[in-house]
C-alpha cells in the first residue's frame, strides 16, 4: 500500500493554468478510473474537487479538471485565483476496498 | 446538509486503548459507506479503514490492522473505531469521511472536521 506520488509543491501566478502530478502504479491508478482530488486548506476539513478521474462534483468550479493517462493522473487548475491556494491530494482505489492518498501538493498562488 | 462530527479523541499512553465515534446526519446513512482517515499535524492524509454501507464489508490499511476496529450502527447513524494497542505513530486527527456510495475503497464526498488522537507517555 504505497503512497500515490505527488511534486511537493507547485506555484502559479494569477490568470494562470497550473497541472499537479500523481504518479501511481498498474496496481490502482493505471488499474481504476477510481482517482479522486481534494482541496484542503489550512485548518480546514478535505473538500472532494474531482472523481471518478475527471467528474467535478455538484457546485465545484469548472476551472478544476481532471484527466489520467497509464499510470499518472493529473489535477489542472485553469484560471488560478488566490483562493485556490491550498493542499492538494490525490487518492486512487487500489482493489481489495482499499484506498490510498499521495503525499499531498502545496499550491502557493504568487 | 450532512454533518459528521467526531468524538472521542484524546491522550492516551502507548499500549493504551481508545473508542472514536462519529454521529453522521442529513443523508441516508445506511446507502453508503463510512470510514476513518487520518492526518498527523503538518502531513498528509491517510486512509484507515472503511465499512460499506451495510457494515458487512469492512477493511483495513495494514497499518492498523489487527490493532483497530471499526463498527458501524445504522439505527444510531453513528460509525466508530476501535484502537487497541496505540503506538505514538498513530499520533493524528482522524477524520470521519462519508463515502461517495455504498462500497468501501469509493471515494469521500464530505469530512468530519477531525478529532486529535495524541499517543505519548
Amino acid at each position: 500500500q504505497s503512497a500515490l506520488t505527488q511534486p511537493a509543491s507547485v506555484s502559479g501566478s494569477p490568470g494562470q493554468s497550473i497541472t499537479i502530478s500523481c504518479t501511481g502504479t498498474n496496481n490502482d491508478v493505471g488499474n481504476y478510473n477510481y482517482v479522486s482530488w481534494h482541496q484542503q486548506h489550512s485548518g480546514q476539513a478535505p473538500k472532494l474537487m474531482i472523481y471518478e478521474v475527471s467528474n467535478r462534483p455538484s457546485g465545484v468550479s469548472n476551472r478544476f479538471s481532471g484527466s489520467k493517462s497509464g499510470n499518472t493522473a493529473s489535477l489542472t487548475i485553469s484560471g488560478l485565483q488566490t483562493e485556490d491556494e491550498a493542499d492538494y491530494y490525490c487518492s486512487s482505489y487500489t482493489g481489495n476496498n482499499i484506498r490510498i492518498f499521495g503525499g499531498g501538493t502545496k499550491l502557493t498562488v504568487l | 446538509e450532512v454533518q459528521l462530527l467526531e468524538s472521542g479523541g484524546d491522550l492516551v499512553q502507548p499500549g493504551g486503548s481508545l473508542r472514536l465515534s462519529c454521529a453522521a446526519s442529513g443523508f441516508s446513512f445506511g446507502t453508503y459507506s463510512m470510514n476513518w482517515v487520518r492526518q498527523v499535524p503538518g502531513k498528509g492524509l491517510d486512509w484507515v479503514s472503511g465499512a460499506s454501507g451495510s457494515g458487512g464489508s469492512i477493511n483495513y490499511a495494514d497499518s492498523v490492522k489487527g490493532r483497530f476496529t471499526m463498527s458501524r450502527d445504522n439505527s444510531k447513524n453513528t460509525v466508530y473505531l476501535q484502537m487497541n494497542s496505540l503506538r505514538a505513530e498513530d499520533t493524528a486527527v482522524y477524520h470521519c469521511a462519508k463515502g461517495v456510495d455504498f462500497f468501501v475503497g469509493s471515494t469521500f464526498d464530505y469530512w468530519g472536521q477531525g478529532v486529535l488522537v495524541t499517543v505519548s507517555s
